[in-house]
């Protein structure tokens, strides 16, 4: 069955502290993987996504096949960056649109 | 633009009930999806409709029921109403560019069923 783990709930670290959110999926395929974010009283939105590869707000992700792992890291956490980050997974085939989400993990980040 | 709307924003029903959710997809868009999100929880797929046609439904049983508009905005319906459909209601609108497809999601409806 396709699944996405995210197994912290919560995670604290200080400001500019390395951050790493942990994430990993089960799925047979070739999956494509987001991870989405929620800031306080705002709605939920795209941070980045694994075939852009790219670095948004200094956050990276890389797909790890092997390890089934698309792990969130930044060298150096910020407060601005506290918030609700979702893992995500779509199962890969065209125009689909099914995500499959994680539970979730809230980063705070500490002054 | 303003994004995804979606309304009500809140709503409270009995069980039993009947209860309708709206949204309306960004300009140009032409597919919704829906998704259930229970408190402490990520979102749930329920359903995506892509010109009207519906695309695919996640593991929600018939009581869950959608569709889509000329407009492309859509509408949830949910009947007989459980305690366990108390959640956060997203609406994601979504457009296909280079191969890929990016949902946007709406602020959400949030449903409490008494």
């Amino acid at each position: 069955a396709q699944r996405v783990t995210q197994p912290e709930k919560l995670l604290s670290v200080f400001k500019g502290a390395p951050v790493e959110l942990k994430c990993n999926y089960s799925y047979s395929g070739s999956p494509e993987l987001f991870w989405y974010v929620q800031y306080s009283r705002q709605r939920l939105q795209l941070l980045l996504r694994h075939i852009s590869r790219e670095s948004i707000k200094g956050f990276t992700a890389d797909l790890n096949k092997g390890e089934t792992s698309f792990h969130l890291k930044k060298p150096f956490a910020q407060e601005e960056d506290s918030a609700m980050y979702y893992c995500a997974l779509n199962h890969g085939s065209s125009n689909t649109g099914k995500l499959i989400f994680g539970q979730g993990t809230t980063l705070q980040v500490k002054p | 633009d303003a994004g995804v709307t979606q309304s009500p924003t809140h709503l409270i029903k009995t069980r039993g009930q009947h209860v309708t959710l709206r949204c309306s997809p960004i300009s140009g868009h032409k597919s919704v999806s829906w998704y259930q999100q229970v408190l402490g929880q990520g979102p749930q797929f329920i359903f995506q409709y892509y010109e009207k046609e519906e695309r695919g439904r996640g593991n929600f049983p018939d009581r869950f029921s959608a569709r889509q508009f000329p407009n492309y905005s859509s509408e949830l319906n949910v009947n007989a109403l459980l305690l366990g459909d108390s959640a956060l209601y997203l609406c994601a609108s979504s457009l296909i560019a280079g191969g890929r497809e990016t949902q946007y999601f709406g602020p959400g409806t949030r449903l409490l069923v008494l």
